[in-house]
């Protein structure tokens, strides 16, 4: 079982709508979350930080956390063709560096 | 901030060759991590310095990689000999500190060992 998993997609959501990206990870140890995007081509960049269980929100942006399920995901709301990319889920136990999912790519039709 | 600064940002070298890569960290980051990814593997830590020190190099492949971080400004990944399946592209990144804070990433050198 990997660390962290990732659908790989393509997940394609029509422009405005709300796009679901989720991400299970298997150490129960595992404090603090993160979603990165990675434009083809780009190296990854932070979006979101999560380190309690419930919702987080930023602009369109809203992570969720459930510990008790190991499960972490990131909704985009009023998605726009820019917000096409890899998303990449990033979990830490608090001693390791992150460990990265294989991310999933987002597609947003116009 | 100019942020994660890598060098050279592209790379092309001859199998066998010794190829060096440069990272300079965000100032006043403490932890320093340099990932390689590829498709079929995605992004994976190579290797992990806090305060200057290697934490947990349980990623670097084999001996022909190894890494320094001499002083706080500066870190080196190093692979001699090259192999084609060395090609990648090669990401530093740093953090405040250690484990659980938010890491931010260099724009990367990408590697292409012929």
């Amino acid at each position: 079982q990997k660390e962290v998993e990732q659908n790989s997609g393509p997940l394609s959501v029509p422009e405005g709508a709300i796009a679901s990206l989720n991400c299970t990870y298997s150490d129960r140890g595992s404090q603090s979350f993160f979603w990165y995007r990675q434009y083809s081509g780009k190296s990854p960049e932070l979006i979101m930080s999560i380190y309690s269980n419930g919702d987080k929100e930023d602009g369109r942006f809203t992570a969720q956390l459930n510990k008790a399920s190991q499960y972490v995901s990131l909704l985009i709301r009023d998605s726009q063709p820019s917000d096409s990319a890899t998303y990449l889920c990033a979990v830490n136990t608090g001693r390791r560096a992150l460990t990265f999912g294989s991310g999933t790519r987002l597609q947003v039709q116009p | 901030d100019a942020g994660v600064i890598q060098s050279p940002r592209h790379e092309v070298t001859e199998m066998g060759q010794e190829v060096t890569l440069r990272c300079k960290p965000i100032s006043g980051h403490n932890s320093l991590f340099w990932y390689r990814q590829t498709m079929m593997r995605g992004l994976e830590l190579l290797i992990y310095f806090n305060n200057n020190v290697p934490i947990d190099d349980s990623g670097m492949p084999e001996d022909r990689f190894s890494a320094k971080m001499p002083n706080a400004s500066f870190s080196t990944l190093k692979i001699q000999p090259s192999e084609p399946r060395d090609s990648a592209v090669y990401f530093c990144a740093s953090s405040l500190g250690q484990g659980s804070t938010e890491a931010f990433f260099g724009q990367g050198t990408r590697l292409t060992v012929v």
